[in-house]
Parts: C-alpha cells; structure tokens; sequence
C-alpha cells in the first residue's frame, strides 16, 4: 500500500480556472506536508508547506490539510499555462526530522 | 548562493559497470538524502546522512548500491555492479534541521540520469 497517494492526471484546467490538487496519505502521525512542483526534465521545488489543520495561502496557492481526514489539498488560483508541471505531494514526521515520502505526482496541464 | 551540485548529470554505462554520482550540498545544510525517481515509483528514498552519519538507509535496494559522506561538502552514490532496472533520476537533496521545528524543506541538485543499457 502507497503511503502517500494522488491521482496521476493529467488534470487538464482552462486559464484562469482554479486547479485542485489531492492527496491522502497512510501514516497517522505524520505532522509536516508540502507541495513541490517538478517541471518536466527538471528537479521539485519547494512552493508550499503546511503543518496545522485549516487553509494557508500564499499568493495564487492555497493549501488545505485535514488531519482527521489525512488528506492535503493544493488550490491554484488564476491558473496559468507557466503553472503546467508536476505537483508531488511529501509527507514528513515533522519536528527536525526531514525524511519526507512522496507522491508519485499529479500532472497539471493549464490550457489557453 | 550555489545550490546542490550534482555530477555527472547525464551517465549511459553498460550492465555490470560501476556508477558513481556526486553530490556537494549546500553549505551550512547538515543533512543530506539520496533518492531515485522513475516514473514508475515515483521519488523514492535512497538514503539519508545526520551530520556526515547515515541514518536510514532501509531504502538502498540492495547490496549493490552503496553511500558515503565523508565530510560535511561530499557525498557519492555507487552502484557495482549497474543493471539496465537502476536506469533512473537521482536526485541528490540537502537541508537544514538545525532550528527546533525543522522546515523540512529539502533542496534538490538537478539530478543525474542514469542509463543502463
């Protein structure tokens, strides 16, 4: 069994639209979430971090986390094609410690 | 700053050959992880080094993978002998967990394809 799950896409979304992002994972105890973003051909980088229940936004981002639910979310706002990429899901024990699973990743296509 | 550097970036070797990729974390980071991405499993840790001290590696496949950090600016993944199912991405990451709540933000290099044949 996966112990962080999304949903490969491609998740096709117009421009302007708002893009929604899913991922569950298995480890109750699980305390640091994060959404990196890989382009095609290039490494994740870090754009989102979350480690209480509730919404924290950042700019057009939006990330959700429902502990109860184990289940994380990313919202993009004004989609834009520059947005099109990979979005892993990590899961972390939190504290110092930065062991983080990954999601195999959802793909994002921003369409004109 | 520089980031992680990673080398060779690209690397196509024969089956039975030794692999070596390096990797130079950023400085100040005092921990580093190997991991691999295919596109079947996605990122997978390899391993993952404390301080210059392996940690984990409960996720090396096998006995034909080894890590070694031997200071602080220095870390090499090796693989003797290579076999076509090691072609992957591996990406060499690094970070920080000096402060009392870690960010847990890993740094990534851009990776080193490596190929099989």
């Amino acid at each position: 069994q996966k112990e962080v799950e999304q949903n490969s896409g491609p998740l096709s979304v117009p421009e302007g639209a708002i893009a929604s992002l899913n991922c569950t994972y298995s480890d109750r105890v699980s305390q640091s979430f994060f959404w990196y973003r890989q382009y095609s051909g290039k490494s994740p980088e870090l754009i989102m971090s979350i480690y209480s229940n509730g919404d924290k936004e950042d700019g057009r981002f939006t990330a959700q986390l429902n502990k109860a639910s184990q289940y994380v979310s990313l919202l993009i706002r004004d989609s834009q094609p520059s947005d099109s990429a990979t979005y892993l899901c990590a899961v972390g024990p939190g504290g110092t410690a930065s062991k983080l699973t990954f999601g195999t990743g959802t793909r994002l296509q921003v369409t004109l | 700053d520089a980031g992680v550097i990673q080398s060779p970036r690209h690397e196509v070797t024969e089956m039975g050959q030794e692999v070596t990729l390096r990797c130079k974390p950023i400085s100040g980071h005092n921990s580093l992880f190997w991991y691999r991405q295919t596109m079947m499993r996605g990122l997978e840790l390899l391993i993952y080094f404390n301080n210059n001290v392996p940690i984990d590696d409960s996720g090396m496949p096998e006995d034909r993978f080894s890590a070694k950090m031997p200071n602080a600016s220095f870390s090499t993944l090796k693989i003797q002998p290579s076999e076509p199912r090691d072609s992957a991405v591996y990406f060499c990451a690094s970070s920080s967990n000096r402060l009392a709540w870690g960010t847990g933000e890993l740094f990534f290099g851009e990776g080193s394809r490596l190929t099989v044949l």
